[in-house]
């Protein structure tokens, strides 16, 4: 499979706890955030999705906040499984554009 | 429904030798796009098509990459001549219009030696 980068930041947490990724962006004009889960030989795999007019929508297990403030995009996993293990990206979308910026990613390991 | 798919999923080729990848989207998705990840870095946007016309090449990184999408189903993304620095996965994505709902293609792990 895809070898991820060696210096990725990573998340390690025991299995059934809860996990809070965390990502900056740059762009105020976003208007679109979306965090993907990449599994090793992989490609990207949707998770959830936020558009810039919420600050806080939920999904099973996954809820992602959104601080237009101070640019801040945070993904909490709660009773993280060994399943969840994986790379985890968020994504924004500027205004006026389909493409997407990724962020460089975390490593998140469970620990069973 | 299919997913995106991708082939080759590896390819090892020397330097100065040239590549074709190639993407097949879902069908009835007209939104298609070319993301490459680097040495491990992050996911960079390279082009979007929207149907047969191409929509946004802004991340295409010099005129050795050559992207078609041939009556607006597959595309092909043709490296030629390769370098070194153009190591990595190269994934296909597409959409269905008003969607920004991508789904990814597993990708193609590209070796220049």
């Amino acid at each position: 499979g895809e070898s991820v980068g060696l210096h990725l930041p990573t998340l390690s947490v025991q299995e059934g706890d809860n996990s809070i990724i965390n990502c900056a962006y740059s762009n105020s004009a976003s208007d679109y955030f979306i965090w993907y889960k990449q599994e090793s030989g992989k490609g990207p795999q949707f998770i959830i999705d936020i558009r810039s007019n919420m600050d806080k929508r939920q999904g099973q297990r996954v809820t992602v906040l959104l601080n237009k403030t101070v640019k801040h995009l945070s993904l909490q996993i709660a009773a993280t499984q060994p399943g969840d293990s994986a790379v985890y990206f968020c994504a924004e979308k500027g205004t006026g554009r389909r493409a997407l910026t990724f962020g460089s990613g975390t490593r998140l390991q469970v620990q069973p | 429904e299919a997913g995106v798919t991708q082939f080759p999923s590896h390819s090892v080729i020397e330097k100065g030798q040239t590549v074709t990848l190639r993407c097949d989207p879902i069908s009835g998705h007209d939104n298609l796009y070319w993301y490459r990840r680097v040495m491990g870095k992050e996911i960079k946007f390279l082009l979007h098509f929207v149907k047969e016309s191409k929509q946004d090449e802004s991340g295409m990184p010099n005129n050795r990459f050559l992207a078609e999408r041939t009556g607006g189903t597959y595309s092909t993304l043709k490296v030629q001549p390769a370098e070194l620095e153009d190591s990595g996965v190269y994934f296909c994505a597409s959409s269905r219009t008003g969607s920004y709902g991508y789904t990814f293609g597993s990708g193609t792990r590209l070796t220049v030696v």
